[in-house]
Formats: C-alpha cells, structure tokens, sequence
C-alpha cells in the first residue's frame, strides 16, 4: 500500500532535548513538508523539500532543522533552541509536475509533548 | 500579507440542514484546496478546485470557487453526523509549493 508513514505517535521530550520525528513516503512524491499544528488552529509550515539534498523554510523555521538525503525520508529534529515544541506534528508530500494537481497527502502525525 | 479566511470557525448544525463555509483569500490563486480533520487525526484530501467556477461534488458536499471573487465556498447538503470535523481551505501560493491554509472550521452535526 502506498502512503506516508510517521513515527513515533507520541513522543515526550524533556527540556534541553533534541528529538527526531520520522517521515517516510513510497508514493514516489517530489515534495516533501512538515507543519506544525497547535490546538484549535490551522496549519504553520515549518519546512519543505522540492527535491533531494535541498530544502527551503517555511514561516516557522526557527528551532527546527530537517535534511533529505533520500527520496522516500524527510525527518524533522526538533532542537532544543525550540522554545515551545509542544504540538502536532504533520509531514505530506506531493507529486509536482506540469499535469500534477499538486495535493499534499498527510501522514498519520506525531504528538510531541515537552515535560 | 497573504491570508486565507474561513467563516465561521465554529458551526454547529441540527442533522438534514444545509449549511455553507467560506474561503476567502487575499492573493491570486487558481488553485484552491479543502481537507477534513477528524479529531486527534491526520487531513484527509477532499476537493481540488484549479479553476475559476470550478465546481466538485462528493457526497453531501459541493465545493466551488470563484478567483475573480477570491472565494471559494464548501456547501453540505442534509448533514448527517459522520460529517461533523474539521474543514481547511488552503490556497496554492503561485506554485510555489507552498499552501496558505485557513484557521478551519469546526463542525458539529447534532443528530
């Protein structure tokens, strides 16, 4: 089956901590995205990678950083300079091309608490 | 600054009433998206509108969009419960691949 796959779920961090948040597609997507959701509000791009070994910030770089040596990953380490971390994290990808429709497809999320 | 507005953001409904959420948005965008958030989950891709009176319907929902009035509108038909979630626009920023998205509306459909 394709689709996007995130681990872990949940994940706690204790202050001080960097944790990396997984994103793995086998849609054969171009695009890759994280966003951050907080309760109650919309979504606030975080980062995005139109193609292997380059990636660009969204609005809210700040505290995050991301690489993409593969087609298939897109993992997001949330450092400690992230001041308030906690939130649902979202990746999604898409398939860009001249007759594309450009939608994104979301994975399954990760909830990311700090203690 | 480049928005994206949906109203309302909270609705709740009687189950059979009709009901429409707006998208406006501030910048030129021919293509416009809605997904639905069920609580604590993932979005799931519902309409892409790509075009000016573009019309889609799924179901108990009909999604137009209107880029000379920078508005697109997610109409539901005899509601029924299963629909009740939250609905995101978000408009495609000159493709360049990235979407600014609505605060959503959350909607409750009572039986």
């Amino acid at each position: 089956d394709g689709g996007i796959t995130q681990s872990p779920k949940y994940l706690f961090r204790k202050e001080g901590q960097n944790v990396t948040l997984s994103c793995e597609q086998n849609l054969n997507h171009d695009a890759m995205y994280w966003y951050r959701q907080d309760p109650g509000q919309g979504l606030r791009l975080i980062y995005y990678s139109q193609i292997v070994n380059d990636f660009q910030k969204g609005d809210i770089a700040e505290g995050y950083s991301v690489s993409r040596e593969k087609k298939e990953s897109f993992p997001l380490t949330v450092t400690s300079a992230q001041k308030n971390p906690t939130a649902f994290y979202l990746c999604a990808s898409s398939f860009e091309g001249q007759l594309s429709t450009d939608t994104q497809y979301f994975g399954p999320g990760t909830r990311l608490t700090v203690l | 600054e480049l928005k994206v507005e949906q109203n309302p953001l909270f609705l709740s409904m009687q189950e059979g009433k009709n009901y429409t959420i707006y998208c406006n948005y501030s910048t030129t965008s021919d293509r416009l998206y809605w997904y639905r958030q069920d609580p604590g989950k993932s979005l799931e891709s519902l309409f892409v509108l790509l075009s000016n009176g573009a019309v889609k319907q799924e179901g108990r929902l009909m999604a137009s969009l209107d880029t000379k009035a920078r508005l697109s509108t997610l109409h539901i038909t005899a509601a029924v419960h299963d629909l009740s979630a939250t609905y995101f626009c978000a408009v495609d920023m000159d493709s360049n691949y990235q979407l600014i998205w609505g605060a959503g509306t959350k909607l409750i459909i009572k039986p």
